[in-house]
C-alpha cells in the first residue's frame, strides 16, 4: 500500500513564525506535490518536484518555498505566516505517470 | 472564471438514489479526466479515471465524458451511506515530467440511509 504521510494532523502557528511542513512517501515516487484547499476553491497546487533538489512553482507559490533533498521527503516552508495561509495543507506523490497519492493532510491555522 | 467549474451541493439524497454529480471545464487541451473522492479529514483518494472522451465503469460508479461540450459527470447507482463524502472533479493536460492537475472545488454528498 501506498503511504504518504505528513508530520501533524492539526498546527496552530503565530504570524510571522516560520513553519515547517513535512511530507514523507514510502513507494519511491519521482513525482511530489503540495497543495492546498479551501471551501469553494478546491485544490490548488502551491510547489512540485519531479526529482531530487528539483522543482517548479505551481499556480500560487507567493509566500512558500519547499525542499528536497531526498527522494522520499518534500517540505513546504512558510518564510513568515500570515493568517491567510490558513488552510488545509496537502501532500501528494506520484510516478511520473499515474495516479496521485495524497496525504491525510495538515490543518494549519496561522492566529 | 475558473478553469474548472463544480457545483459545490450540498447534495443529500436518499439511500439507494443514483447521484450525479458534474463539472464543466473551459481548456480544450484537458485530456485525462478523474474523480476522487474525499472522506472527512482524510487526503481525496483516486475514484475513476478516464482518457479522453467516454464512459468507463466501476461497480456502481460510472464516469463519462464528453470533450465536445467540455462536461464531464459521476455517476453513482444505488447510493450508501458510506458513500457520503466530498467528490472533486480532476483534469490534466500531460506534459513534461509531472502530470499537473486541475481540480475543481468539490461537492459535498450526503447519502441518508
Amino acid at each position: 500500500d501506498v503511504k504518504v504521510t505528513q508530520s501533524s494532523r492539526y498546527l496552530v502557528k503565530r504570524t510571522g513564525e516560520k513553519v515547517f511542513l513535512e511530507c514523507v512517501q514510502d513507494m519511491d515516487h519521482e513525482n511530489m506535490f503540495w497543495y492546498r484547499q479551501d471551501p469553494g476553491l478546491g485544490l490548488r497546487l502551491i510547489y512540485f518536484s519531479y526529482d531530487v533538489k528539483m522543482k517548479e512553482k505551481g499556480d500560487i507559490p507567493e509566500g512558500y518555498s519547499v525542499s528536497r533533498e531526498k527522494k522520499e521527503r518534500f517540505s513546504l516552508i512558510l518564510e513568515s505566516a500570515s493568517t491567510n495561509q490558513t488552510s488545509m495543507y496537502l501532500c501528494a506523490s506520484s510516478p511520473p505517470i499515474g495516479e496521485q497519492f495524497f496525504g491525510p493532510g495538515t490543518r494549519l491555522t496561522v492566529l | 472564471q475558473k478553469e474548472v467549474e463544480q457545483d459545490p451541493g450540498p447534495l443529500s439524497v436518499p439511500e439507494g438514489a443514483i447521484v450525479s454529480l458534474n463539472c464543466t471545464y473551459s481548456n480544450s487541451a484537458f485530456q485525462y479526466f478523474m474523480w476522487y473522492r474525499q472522506y472527512s479529514r482524510k487526503g481525496p483518494e483516486l475514484l475513476m479515471y478516464t482518457y479522453s472522451s467516454g464512459n468507463k465503469e466501476d461497480g456502481r460508479f460510472t464516469a463519462q465524458v464528453d470533450k465536445s461540450s467540455k462536461y464531464i459527470s459521476l455517476f453513482i447507482r444505488d447510493s450508501q451511506p458510506s458513500d457520503s463524502a466530498t467528490y472533486l472533479c480532476a483534469m490534466s493536460v500531460a506534459s513534461g515530467s509531472a502530470r499537473q492537475l486541475t481540480f475543481g472545488s468539490g461537492t459535498q454528498l450526503t447519502v441518508l440511509p
